[in-house]
């Protein structure tokens, strides 16, 4: 059974950072690309970041590119979201998501999201 | 641009079908989707892939009530004998080189 746990949400003040992670378990997790999505509170789905099986191709949203850093420790079957300059705007739940393929394709399955809130 | 468009809303009576749409942008119609269904306050879960042939690929235990299809740069996602636990936020969502895409999301009722 596939399951992804996210841990490391939590309150920072604006321009602070946090370290999102994701636990990956049930399948080979090397196998296949990763992504971050989020959601606003009562708003729809962004797609943050995805980064390749090999963790060697990574993409970003415009919205967060240059803050945001996607990275990938496939012996420890484990995600990464490193978030620098945070805004209020970046206040959401965070989704660790794996894809359909080793590549960038569509998600097949979702964590249960780790709230960030942005605000001092 | 890639971009999903989907309306905001639809409603179908306990028991009936309902078919929700989602539109490529111009120059994306060969694109595949998948759906997304969110029920309050809970994550989202993958429903389908609706590949550009019209082939699909179901999430692990979607019921048979739920199918894909397409026609041109439209997606359907159509839920049949409806049930009041059907009642739910659903999003599209595609990709490209390096680029991954929601549409804004249809709220389903059920009445």
């Amino acid at each position: 059974e596939v399951q992804l746990l996210e841990s490391g949400g939590g309150l920072v003040q604006p321009g602070g950072s946090l370290r999102l992670s994701c636990a990956a378990s049930g399948f080979t997790f090397s196998n296949y690309a990763m992504s971050w999505v989020r959601q606003a509170p009562g708003k729809g789905l962004e797609w943050v970041s995805g980064v390749s099986g090999s963790g060697g191709s990574t993409y970003y949203a415009d919205s967060v590119k240059g803050r945001f850093t996607i990275s990938r420790d496939n012996s420890k079957n484990t995600l990464y979201l490193q978030m620098n300059s945070l805004r209020a705007d970046d206040t959401a739940v965070y989704y660790c998501a794996k894809d359909f393929s080793g590549t960038n394709s569509c998600v097949v399955y979702w964590g249960q999201g780790t709230l960030v809130t942005v605000s001092s | 641009q890639l971009v999903l468009t989907q309306s905001p809303s639809a409603s179908a009576s306990l028991g009936a079908s309902v078919k929700l749409t989602c539109t490529l942008s111009s120059g994306h119609s060969s694109y595949a989707i998948a759906w997304h269904q969110q029920q309050p306050e809970k994550g989202p879960r993958y429903l389908m892939q609706v590949n550009s042939d019209g082939s699909h690929n179901k999430g692990d235990g979607i019921p048979d009530r739920f199918s894909g299809s397409r026609s041109g740069a439209e997606r359907y996602l159509t839920i049949s004998s409806l049930q009041s636990d059907d009642e739910a936020d659903y999003y599209c969502q595609t990709w490209g080189t390096g680029i991954q895409v929601f549409g804004g999301g249809t709220k389903l009722s059920v009445l």
